[in-house]
């Protein structure tokens, strides 16, 4: 069955890195974008990244900029979030999720355009960020 | 930037009512590239609605979204009591894809 599975979230110090993983079955990982959302405790839900089906394209909500950054690994079926200089503000759940269609986004100038909305979500990963 | 609103914030109901939902974007969405999700406590959210009026797969047909360019809206026309949860809307059409602050629907 189609699946998404987070790990790698923790208890981390402020200004400390973090690296999330997401491993994806049960469908051709390496056709489909791949986006973070994140929620933290008792808000709603952030958009944080997206990267393309190849990995070729990516882009960040601003409040992530310049901290965050997301990859993956096609021949491993895997999507990460590369986190650093975290702050309390980064508490939350993480969770990976796959647009409904293939391909795509197509981005330019620091921008991405025309994905999907989400239809496969994993169950989320926890990143608590404290002294 | 687009930054999509929600109204109301909380509403109380009863099953049976039947209840829109508001989703006000900023600027003009990209055709209509909206989608609505439902989210229950502990539990990750869940796709109800994409391009802004198509159901997905397995939604029940009480569950129906409409609007385009900045208004867009989700109705549920016979609240059953497992519709009680958090609903935001998402616009996927530029990057950042945010979502709205959410509308919580609580039992009266």
């Amino acid at each position: 069955q189609v699946q998404l599975v987070e790990s790698g979230g923790g208890v981390v110090q402020p200004g400390r890195s973090l690296r999330l993983s997401c491993v994806a079955s049960g469908f051709s990982f390496s056709q489909y974008a791949m986006n973070w959302v994140r929620q933290a405790p008792g808000r709603g839900l952030e958009w944080v990244a997206v990267t393309s089906y190849n990995g070729g394209d990516s882009d960040n909500a601003d409040s992530v900029k310049g901290r965050f950054a997301i990859s993956r690994d096609n021949s491993k079926n895997t999507l990460y979030l590369q986190m650093t200089s975290l702050s309390v503000e980064d508490t939350g759940i993480y969770y990976c999720a796959r647009p409904k269609t293939m391909g795509g986004p197509h981005c330019s100038g620091g921008r991405c355009y025309l994905s999907d909305a989400l239809d496969v979500w994993g169950q989320g990963t926890t990143v608590t960020v404290s002294s | 930037e687009i930054v999509l609103t929600q109204s109301p914030g909380t509403l109380s109901l009863s099953p049976g009512e039947g209840v829109t939902l508001s989703c006000r974007a900023s600027q003009s969405v990209s055709g209509t590239y909206v989608g609505w999700y439902q989210q229950k406590p502990g539990q990750a959210p869940r796709l109800l609605i994409s391009g802004a009026s198509s159901r997905a797969t397995g939604i029940p047909d009480r569950f129906s979204g409409g609007g385009s360019g900045t208004v867009f809206t989700l109705s549920i026309s016979r609240l059953e009591p497992e519709d009680f949860a958090v609903y935001y809307c998402q616009q996927y059409g530029t990057s950042p894809f945010a979502f709205g602050q959410g509308t919580r629907l609580e039992i009266k």
